[in-house]
């Protein structure tokens, strides 16, 4: 489905729980990124990774931590120290950073409860 | 960093006419400006983009204008139909110690009335 799969669709967290969001490419893709939506916010970076094993912060890192151990796998971690963690989450995928479209995952809406 | 506006938020147009979306930017160091499609419950998809070498990009009904002297990039849709209601981004990809940063506006919702 698009080659990049966000899992699980919809989440549910009590307050104070760590969760991981999960993100997997089969395209090849050497840059992936995590977005959050909001409504009238647009998309909001959170952090991206070019390469295995590096990643940068976004402009909304606060509260959220990834890993890039594989090429294929960008997972995104909501922490506890996240005031306002309820959104849409997007991940992406593009073939390098740069002057490349993004190709995107379904979202996970996580919900704090 | 960069900061992309885009206008208007929301736009309603009748089937048949032409809808215009607008986006400017702040770093003339971008270069890359891609245009995404959201229906409602679904992931952006790119539409179309434009790079900053090229004026103008076609595609069918949907164009794409670049002005770099002024930094604005405008999307257009002729003969609008039903199914061009969505939410619509701009975005604007700049280079920051060497890595690209891509930024989006903060959408418009398209309605297009049969």
């Amino acid at each position: 489905d698009g080659g990049i799969t966000q899992s699980p669709k919809y989440l549910f967290r009590k307050e104070g729980q760590n969760v991981t969001l999960s993100c997997e490419q089969n395209l090849n893709h050497d840059a992936m990124y995590w977005y959050r939506q909001d409504p009238g916010q647009g998309l909001r970076l959170i952090y991206y990774s070019q390469i295995v094993n590096d990643f940068q912060k976004g402009d909304i890192a606060e509260g959220y931590s990834v890993s890039r151990e594989k090429k294929e796998s960008f997972p995104l971690t909501v922490t506890s120290a996240q005031k306002n963690p309820t959104a849409f989450y997007l991940c992406a995928s593009s073939i390098k950073q740069g002057d490349y479209g993004y190709t995107f995952g379904s979202g996970t809406r996580l919900t704090v409860v | 960093g960069e900061n992309v506006e885009q206008h208007p938020s929301t736009l309603s147009v009748q089937e048949g006419d032409s809808a215009v979306i607008k986006c400017t930017y702040s770093d003339s160091a971008s270069n890359y400006f891609p245009w995404y499609k959201q229906e409602l419950g679904k992931r952006p998809q790119l539409i179309i983009d434009i790079r900053s070498n090229v004026g103008e990009k076609k595609d069918q009904r949907i164009a794409v204008t670049l002005n770099k002297t002024a930094k604005h990039f405008s999307l257009h849709i002729t003969e609008t139909q039903p199914e061009d209601s969505a939410v619509y981004f701009c975005a604007a990809s700049y280079a920051s110690g060497g890595s690209y940063i891509p930024t989006f506006g903060r959408g418009t919702s398209l309605i297009v009335h049969p």
